[in-house]
């Protein structure tokens, strides 16, 4: 069974461009999450779709970054205008949710690395 | 103050020794309980929920202190494979998984 994907692994932009990132969470997970990992520091959330809705989305920085999740399958997350303090690596999770399995296990993709100059 | 804090090492331990992280979080309300194992640039990976009356796996064992608002792991028999980032994880919700994270604790097993 496939993991979840992201794409790209590692994109590097200038500040002021437009980033998007894509995630594919393991097939049949109504849940999908955005982490992030800026430099030196820990792990973050960032948001939580369920099925296409957006369920919680405290942890997004500012409107720069936008999530989408079209269909309730993939994922994009977009940043525009990129600043230098969004760099960092970009996880995505997916898992089935507590009504169908109470491990609370999250299923990471690899993340995509972002780095702007 | 972080609300999950953790030693952030490095530990660099002899391969077979038993070495033990800890960690400590600031929300009492928290729910549940993890560690998570990173390998260098790649994804975390859930190594073992925790629960009050302690748990074990192999040769992990996880606890957790609810009252001191404290959880630790101990590795015994330590290998070479188990070289990694440790992330103590917590979740302070119910329903979801929006966890919050430690920075990691790096451990090396020296041959």
């Amino acid at each position: 069974e496939a993991g979840v994907t992201q794409f790209p692994s590692h994109s590097v932009i200038e500040k002021g461009q437009t980033v998007t990132l894509r995630c594919d969470p393991i097939s049949g997970h109504d849940n999908l999450y955005w982490y992030r990992r800026v430099m030196g520091k820990e792990i973050k959330f960032l948001l939580h779709f369920v099925k296409e809705s957006k369920q919680d989305e405290s942890g997004m920085p500012n409107n720069r970054f936008l999530a989408e999740r079209t269909g309730g399958t993939y994922s994009t997350l977009k940043v525009q205008p990129a600043e230098l303090e969004d760099s960092g690596v970009y996880f995505c999770a997916s898992s089935q949710g507590f009504g169908r399995s109470n491990t609370g296990e999250l299923f990471f993709g690899e993340g995509s690395r972002l780095t702007v100059l | 103050r972080k609300e999950v804090e953790q030693d952030p090492g490095p530990f660099n331990v002899p391969e077979g020794a038993t070495v033990a992280f800890n960690c400590t979080y600031s929300n009492s309300a928290s729910q549940s309980f993890f560690w998570y194992r990173q390998d260098c640039r790649k994804e975390p990976k859930l190594l073992m929920s925790v629960y009050s009356s302690g748990n074990e796996d192999g040769r992990f064992t996880a606890q957790l202190n609810r009252a001191s608002q404290y959880i630790s792991l101990l590795i015994r028999d330590s290998k070479l494979s188990d070289s990694a980032t440790y992330l103590c994880v917590v979740n302070m919700n119910f329903g979801n998984e929006k966890l919050t994270f430690g920075t990691g604790t790096r451990l090396t097993i020296i041959p």
